[in-house]
């Protein structure tokens, strides 16, 4: 069935450093791919999204572009702050699975000043 | 105006309770969900309501609940807690489909059965 593989947290950097959280996908058909955020205490919030192959969703310096030929969705950012520590979920969804949303483990990042 | 609203954020009780979760939006959206996350975080789906209608019922014990007097609230009722329903619980809507429509959560509510 549908899957979604996060990197193993938890990823501690310092501020300024380059994040790379790795996500791949097994999917039939054509999936969206998601990053979603949940910062402490909170629900998840959407931070970007990819609806087809080679499409880069972007946002708040965010960015992940949806490889098919890879079936990836690496979540990437310059220059990280403080205020980025939260966990991250890479979502695939499709209408296979009747349309729900199939969530990655979740990676926890942790970022020192 | 808080667009998913979740009562309570927290609900400690013992072992054999019964309980409920409720949720209300205010986005206009169709489909609302009950997403159970554990202590490491994993995220599972429960249930999903599109227009008052079950369409996602995973494989969750019979003393889950689901209730939806109408499209903008979505209610969870929990018979005879044990000690493994002890998670956090969220509440989501999305104007269509979560595969492809963005979903927007609650804060959650914190169970914790003793």
């Amino acid at each position: 069935g549908d899957s979604v593989t996060q990197m193993e947290g938890p990823v501690t950097l310092s501020e300024e450093a380059f994040l790379t959280i790795n996500c791949t996908y097994t999917a039939t058909g054509y999936p969206s791919l998601f990053w979603y955020v949940q910062y402490p205490g909170e629900g998840l919030q959407l931070l970007l999204k990819a609806t087809k192959a080679d499409d880069k969703g972007s946002n708040k310096g965010f960015e992940a572009t949806y490889r098919k030929e890879t079936t990836s969705f690496h979540l990437e950012k310059g220059s990280v702050q403080v205020s980025d520590s939260a966990v991250y979920f890479c979502a695939l969804g499709t209408y296979n699975q009747g349309g729900k949303l199939i969530f990655g483990q979740g990676t926890e990042l942790s970022v020192k000043p | 105006d808080t667009a998913v609203s979740q009562t309570p954020k927290y609900l400690v009780t013992q072992m054999g309770n019964d309980k409920s979760i409720k949720c209300e939006q205010n986005l206009g959206h169709d489909t609302m969900y009950w997403y159970k996350q554990d202590s490491k975080k994993f995220l599972k789906i429960m249930f999903s309501y599109n227009n008052k209608e079950l369409i996602i019922n995973e494989t969750v014990p019979n003393r889950f609940s689901p209730k939806s007097p109408d499209k903008a609230h979505l209610n969870l009722h929990i018979n005879s807690l044990e000690l493994g329903d002890s998670a956090v619980y969220f509440c989501a809507s999305s104007s269509g489909t979560g595969a492809y429509s963005p979903l927007h959560f609650g804060n959650g509510t914190r169970l914790t059965v003793t």
